[in-house]
Formats: structure tokens, sequence, C-alpha cells
């Protein structure tokens, strides 16, 4: 069974403050990973989809780096705000068409 | 564009009795998936379906757990008897391709076997 790990499990931080987390991989036989942004009581919404090594995606205040090689990928967010609150899940997809879940990240943004 | 519906929303059934659930995915998406998501855990993927076939059902405890996709566009996953720890929300996920592209989800329904 494939493992993804996410880390911290948890996370509160200050109206303002940056903040990144952190999706670990399987590096080997690599396709694609995924960020998903989940709010309470709402759908997962796709953040990003990065295929390639040293890939970097922005989208708005939000940007994430893949690093294939050593399996890992980082979601930064500069100056959170309380609507950024949400788990943020990274999904993992290989050539055997494998597509593994994280346990996700928690954001807590306090005004 | 419309997103990929479930029904129901919420079940709250006792523990070996059976239960159903609907998706509808968007149209157009061939690849449809079912998760499973236990409090505190990632969503889990039970099934892959790929039109009406099926890709990976690896982790689906077949002995209570089916699903299928007729006409390879409504899908329906079905436990029989449930168990106490087959609560979770189940989580319905669509995308136009099995491989690079992003997956939309449904709101899910959240089931609680008592």
């Amino acid at each position: 069974i494939l493992n993804v790990e996410q880390s911290p499990q948890s996370l509160h931080v200050q109206e303002g403050d940056s903040t990144n987390f952190t999706c670990s991989f399987p590096s080997s036989n690599f396709y694609a990973l995924h960020w998903y942004r989940w709010e309470t009581a709402k759908s997962p919404e796709a953040l990003f989809v990065m295929t390639l090594n040293g890939d970097e995606k922005k989208k708005g205040r939000i940007s994430a780096t893949l690093n294939t090689k050593e399996g890992y990928s980082y979601l930064y967010i500069k100056g959170s705000q309380p609507e950024d609150s949400a788990t943020y899940l990274c999904a993992f997809m290989d050539y055997g068409q494998n597509f593994v879940f994280g346990p996700g990240t928690r954001l807590s943004v306090l005004p | 564009e419309a997103g990929v519906a479930q029904s129901p929303r919420y079940k709250i059934i006792e523990k070996r009795q059976s239960v159903a659930f609907w998706c509808n995915p968007i149209s157009g998406h061939a690849t449809l998936y079912w998760y499973q998501q236990i409090l505190g855990q990632g969503p889990k993927l039970l099934i892959q379906f790929q039109n009406n076939g099926v890709v990976d059902d690896s982790q689906l405890p077949k002995d209570r757990f089916s699903a299928e996709r007729l006409k390879g566009v409504d899908s329906t996953l079905k436990i029989q008897p449930a168990k106490l720890e087959d609560s979770a929300v189940y989580l319905c996920a669509s995308s136009l391709r099995q491989l690079n592209t992003e997956a939309f989800f449904g709101q899910g329904t959240r089931l609680t076997v008592v």
C-alpha cells in the first residue's frame, strides 16, 4: 500500500501569518501530485495538479512546489486569512493509476 | 457546469442494516471514484471506474460493499450489512480522464451506523 504523509497534522496561525506544510510521497513511479482544499461542509476542491520535478504553481496567496526525486511537496500560504481555514489534502498518483490521499493538514486561521 | 451530485447527504442506520448511496458525476467525465473518509483520516479509495469498467477495487471490502456504474454515468455504492466501523463520509468524485486531471468532488454522504 502506498504511503502518503502530511505534516503537521494540524496548525493554528494568526491572521496575516504565512505558513507552509509538507506532503511526502513515494519517489518511484511518480506521475502526478494533487493538492486539494476541503472546507467544512463543502466538497474538496482542487488547488493544483503538479507533474514536473521542480514545478512551482501559484494561485493568489497560495503556492506549491514539487520535488519528485526526494518525494515531497510544500504548500505555502502567504498572509493567512480566516477563510483559508480548511483541511489541505495532497494526493499522489502513479503510473499504475493508484491515486492515494494523505491524511491532511487541518489549518485554523485565528482573526 | 453542474457539479458532482450525491444523495443522500446524511444517513443514520442500525448495524446489520443495508444502505445505498447515489452519485451523478459531471457530464462527460469518464472516471468516477468512491472514497471513504473516516474522521481524522484522509479519504481512502474504495473503487475507481473508467466508464462502466472497474479500474481499481482493491480496497473495497467486497464481503459487504458493492458498487456499480451502469451505462458509465451514475453510480451506486451499497453496504450490506453495515458495521459500526463503516461510519464515515462517503465521497464521490469524477474526472475527465484517468490520469493527470483534477478530480471534482461531491459534497459527500455522512453515514452513521449505530
